[in-house]
């Protein structure tokens, strides 16, 4: 099993929908998670990092169910501009105590006129 | 511009040849990652340095790849008899230590292996 999952998409909406992404992810011991985005051909950049009273940053919340592992993402109003790929990341400690940051594949979004 | 920089952006090689990125960090940063992405997957941890130190290694890193950060600023990344399966998005990333989990990502190097 993955340590993160994601559904890959496509997801197709039309702009001005609402459109949300789920992740799940399997360390029960992970403390930090995060929304990157990448756009086409580019570096992935933190969108958000995601705490579990839920937080939001103008159109996008993020929420955290630690009992279920499930961390989401929600876009509203989607712009043409949000078309990218959403990566969940969480932390993963390794038995030498280093954190790295574990990627899910991604969840493509297509945000259409 | 003060971000994390890469090169070259592409690289194209034949399999059995070496080839060698750079990385130059945010200059204030003194961790400094590399990961490795192919088409339609996240991000892959290979390797993490604290200043001059490599202090962690995935098993993802064969024998074939080598990092170094020798004056703890720029870092180099080296693949000795590349492979098809080589074929990637190498990203380096740099981060402050007290902020491990905002890191920030350099655009990248395409390698294709042929």
């Amino acid at each position: 099993r993955k340590e993160v999952e994601q559904d890959p998409g496509p997801f197709n909406v039309p702009e001005g929908a609402t459109v949300a992404f789920n992740c799940t992810y399997s360390n029960s011991a992970s403390q930090s998670f995060f929304w990157y985005r990448q756009d086409c051909r580019k570096e992935p950049k933190l969108l958000m990092s995601v705490y579990s009273s839920g937080n939001e940053d103008g159109r996008f919340t993020a929420q955290l169910n630690r009992a279920s592992q499930y961390i989401s993402l929600l876009i509203r109003d989607s712009k043409l501009s949000d078309s990218a790929t959403y990566l969940c990341v969480v932390n993963g400690r390794l038995n030498t105590g280093f954190q790295k940051l574990v990627f899910g594949t991604g969840t493509r979004l297509l945000v259409s006129p | 511009d003060t971000g994390v920089s890469q090169d070259p952006r592409h690289k194209i090689t034949k399999r059995g040849q070496n080839v060698t990125f750079r990385c130059d960090p945010i200059s204030e940063h003194n961790r400094l990652y590399w990961y490795r992405q192919t088409l339609g997957q996240g991000p892959e941890f290979l390797t993490y340095f604290q200043n001059e130190a490599q202090l962690e290694k995935s098993r993802l890193l064969s024998d074939r790849f080598s990092a170094e950060r020798p004056k703890g600023s720029f870092s180099t990344l080296e693949i000795q008899r590349t492979e098809q399966g080589d074929s990637a998005m190498y990203l380096c990333a740099s981060s402050l230590a007290s902020s491990v989990e905002t890191q920030y990502f350099g655009p990248g190097t395409r390698l294709l292996v042929l």
